[in-house]
C-alpha cells in the first residue's frame, strides 16, 4: 500500500536559521501533498500544500518542493522562530482516485532555540 | 477558513462504559470525515472512513463493533467507543474533507481519552 517516509525524525535550530523536511512516497498516482503542523495536545493545522502538478510552492517563510520523477518533496521554513517549534507531518494523497485517504510520516519534531 | 470542532477535548471514563466523541464542520458541508488515532510522540493512524448517509469505511485492523461511527449529516460525525478498556486510551482525532477544495483536510482539536 501507500507508504509516506519522513526525515529527519528530530531536527534542532537555531533561530533564524532554515529548516528542511523531506519526505518520499511510494504511489506514484498520488497527486496532493499537504503539510500539517501539530502542537502538543492539538489537532493538525494544515499549513502548505502542493498538487502534482507544480514544482513549488511558497507562503511568506515556508516554501514546498516537488519531485514528481523522484516521487520527494520537501518543506522549507526560513527565518525560523521559536513559536514555530511543533511536530510536522507530510502527507500524500490519490485524491478521488484514493477516496480522499491520506497517509501521513511519521512526524518530524522541531526545536527552534532562542 | 474551515473549521472543525471536536468534542469532548478530554474524557476520563471506567472501564467497561461507552464513549462517544462528536466532530462537526461548523462553516461548511462535508460529505466525507475521517477518524484517526494517535499514539504519544506517533504519527495519525487512519481508523476510518465516514461517508455521510453511508455506512462508513474501516481500515483494516481496526473492529467496526468496537468504534461505532455515524455520519447522519453534512455536518456531524460520531465516534462511539463501546465497552472502553484501558487499551482504547489515546488522542482522537477528527478531520472534515472540504469538497471545493478537491481534498483539503481540516482537522479538530482531538480527544484525549483515558480509561481506567
Amino acid at each position: 500500500g501507500e507508504n509516506v517516509e519522513q526525515h529527519p525524525s528530530t531536527l534542532s535550530v537555531q533561530e533564524g536559521d532554515s529548516a528542511v523536511i523531506k519526505c518520499t512516497y511510494s504511489d506514484s498516482a498520488s497527486n496532493y501533498f499537504p503539510w500539517y503542523k501539530q502542537e502538543l495536545g492539538k489537532g493538525p493545522q494544515l499549513i502548505i500544500d502542493i498538487r502534482s502538478n507544480v514544482g513549488e510552492k511558497k507562503d511568506q517563510r515556508i516554501a514546498v518542493t516537488l519531485n514528481k520523477t523522484a516521487k520527494h518533496f520537501s518543506l522549507h521554513i526560513t527565518e525560523t522562530q521559536p513559536e514555530d517549534s511543533a511536530v510536522y507531518f507530510c502527507a500524500a494523497s490519490k485524491g478521488r482516485t484514493g477516496g480522499f485517504k491520506t497517509i501521513f510520516g511519521a512526524g518530524t519534531r522541531l526545536f527552534v532555540k532562542a | 477558513g474551515a473549521v472543525v470542532s471536536q468534542h469532548p477535548s478530554r474524557v476520563i471514563c471506567k472501564s467497561g462504559t461507552s464513549v462517544k466523541i462528536e466532530c462537526r464542520s461548523l462553516d461548511f458541508q462535508a460529505t466525507t470525515m475521517f477518524w484517526y488515532r494517535q499514539f504519544p510522540k506517533q504519527s495519525l493512524m487512519l481508523m476510518a472512513t465516514s461517508n455521510e448517509g453511508s455506512k462508513a469505511t474501516y481500515e483494516q485492523g481496526v473492529e467496526k463493533d468496537k468504534f461505532l461511527i455515524n455520519h447522519a449529516s453534512l455536518t456531524l460525525s460520531t465516534l462511539t467507543v463501546t465497552s472502553a478498556h484501558p487499551e482504547d486510551s489515546s488522542f482522537y482525532i477528527c478531520s472534515a474533507r472540504l469538497g471545493d477544495r478537491g481534498g483539503k483536510l481540516f482537522f479538530g482539536s482531538g480527544t484525549q481519552l483515558s480509561v481506567l
